[in-house]
């Protein structure tokens, strides 16, 4: 079975800074796909990044970027020139690349950031 | 593109009756959808996952004759919770992806709060 752990609840980050959020998994598979989604006080679930397991190259999308150490299992988010609108809820997330998963995927507990002016 | 609609937004109502809660996929076929179900200040817990044309595989410890499951075309599948109680009370979000490649990221309903009475 896979597990994701997010071991921080809450961060807080001025406006303009940058704050990283940390994630590990555990998993026997050496395929996969990690994400990480946002989930603002609108509660809609919005897809920041996504990352695949086979490629060393660290995914970046504008202020956005991850830190992927596939030995350590580990899949952090740093937010870069933090602004309000960051403030939500950020869940990493796994899925197996395998059909039979059923593309089911496996969320982490949670990180609430909170940008501050 | 890849927009999921989820209906109603919110919901109340009276314990006994039951809730019928909508997710289409509005410009792609969804072969596959998945229902969550969410408390405050917590993660996505996977409930089911709906197929189209065939029963719904539901996770451990979900009550299948509670929670109704239909995927009755490419872009709708329902939930239907069954003689609602207050224990029921919670945020139901589903999600879908294009297609049946499990790397292509989940793209989430808006939720439904549903508060029972």
């Amino acid at each position: 079975a896979q597990t994701v752990t997010q071991s921080q609840p809450e961060m807080s980050v001025q406006e303009a800074e940058t704050v990283t959020l940390s994630c590990t998994y555990d998993t026997s598979e050496n395929n996969y796909y990690l994400f990480w989604y946002k989930q603002p006080p609108s509660r809609q679930m919005i897809l920041v990044i996504r990352q695949e397991a086979y490629k060393q190259q660290n995914a970046t999308e504008n202020r956005f970027s991850v830190n992927f150490q596939k030995a350590a299992k580990s899949f952090s988010l740093k937010i870069s020139d933090s602004q309000l609108g960051d403030t939500a809820m950020y869940f990493c997330a796994f899925i197996r690349a395998s059909t039979d998963s059923w593309g089911k995927l496996q969320f982490g507990a949670g990180t609430q950031v909170v940008v501050t002016p | 593109g890849a927009v999921v609609s989820q209906h109603p937004s919110w919901v109340i109502c009276k314990s006994g009756t039951s809730v019928k809660i909508e997710c289409r996929s509005l410009d792609f076929q969804a072969t596959t959808m998945f229902w969550y179900r969410q408390f405050p200040k917590q993660s996505l817990m996977l409930m089911a996952t709906s197929n189209e044309g065939s029963k719904a595989t539901y996770e451990q410890g979900v009550e299948k004759d509670k929670f109704l499951i239909n995927h009755a075309s490419l872009t709708l599948s329902t939930l239907t919770v069954t003689s609602a109680h207050p224990e029921d009370s919670s945020f139901y979000i589903c999600s879908a992806r294009p297609g049946d490649y499990y790397n292509s990221p989940l793209h989430f309903g808006n939720g439904t709060r549903l508060t029972v009475t």
